[in-house]
């Protein structure tokens, strides 16, 4: 198993366009997170999956964010109508919640620029 | 609100001394606890975990602490390493919930 898997790695687009990123968790881990990190921050939750069920989604995520995980595999964020607030590094993690507590484990990002 | 907080952005350390982060929190709800490491363009890579039930845990050169009448946490590093110069992002979540709450980093320089 390679780990969490991002792509594209890099993503410069301009002010109005819509961007999608995918999201490939371990395969066996059936949660799966969504976060944003900006500079000199930690990252900031956005959304959460539990298979295929969006289960929780952070005020942060506004109208233009919508996220899906089909089948409770891999994971699509969108954004639509893209701002030059939403340039950061949008980060995706998983877990196996299987009772106790496992920690999540992060793939390596989508760096977003809006020109 | 910054609910998980990370005082000093940044730490000097030398080669094979102790290294030691600090955490503070504010949601009383919190009841485990994360450190993880951060390379520049990497994702975050999980380190070490404490649950509220324990005050510390222990793993290789890695110690976590928590206080919690002081809602404090600490990380340890002993002997600190240049391989460890990086940030390092404390994260806490409750019991209800999945999702990490994170601090907003110490970066940490390991000097030779």
């Amino acid at each position: 198993d390679t780990g969490v898997s991002q792509d594209p790695r890099h993503k410069i687009t301009k002010r109005g366009q819509n961007v999608t990123f995918r999201c490939d968790p371990i395969s066996e881990h059936n949660r799966l997170y969504w976060y944003r990190q900006t500079l000199g921050q930690g990252p900031e939750f956005l959304t959460y999956f539990q298979n295929e069920a969006q289960l929780e989604k952070s005020r942060l995520l506004s109208d233009r964010f919508s996220a899906e995980r089909p089948k409770g595999s891999f994971s699509t964020l969108e954004i639509q109508r893209t701002e030059q607030g939403d340039s950061a590094m949008y980060l995706c993690a998983s877990s196996l919640g299987k009772g106790g507590r496992t920690e999540a484990f992060f793939g390596q990002g989508t760096r977003l620029t809006v020109v | 609100d910054q609910q998980v907080k990370q005082n000093s952005p940044s730490l000097s350390v030398q080669e094979g001394r102790i290294s030691i982060l600090n955490c503070d929190y504010t949601n009383s709800m919190f009841d485990y606890f994360l450190w993880y490491k951060k390379y520049p363009a990497e994702g975050p890579t999980f380190l070490i975990s404490i649950s509220s039930i324990k005050d510390k845990n222990e793993d290789g050169r890695f110690t976590v602490f928590l206080n919690k009448s002081a809602k404090h946490l600490s990380l340890h590093i002993v002997p600190s390493q240049p391989g460890d110069s990086a940030v390092y992002f404390c994260a806490a979540q409750t019991g209800t919930a999945s999702k990490l709450t994170f601090g907003t980093g110490t970066r940490l320089q390991v000097t030779l």
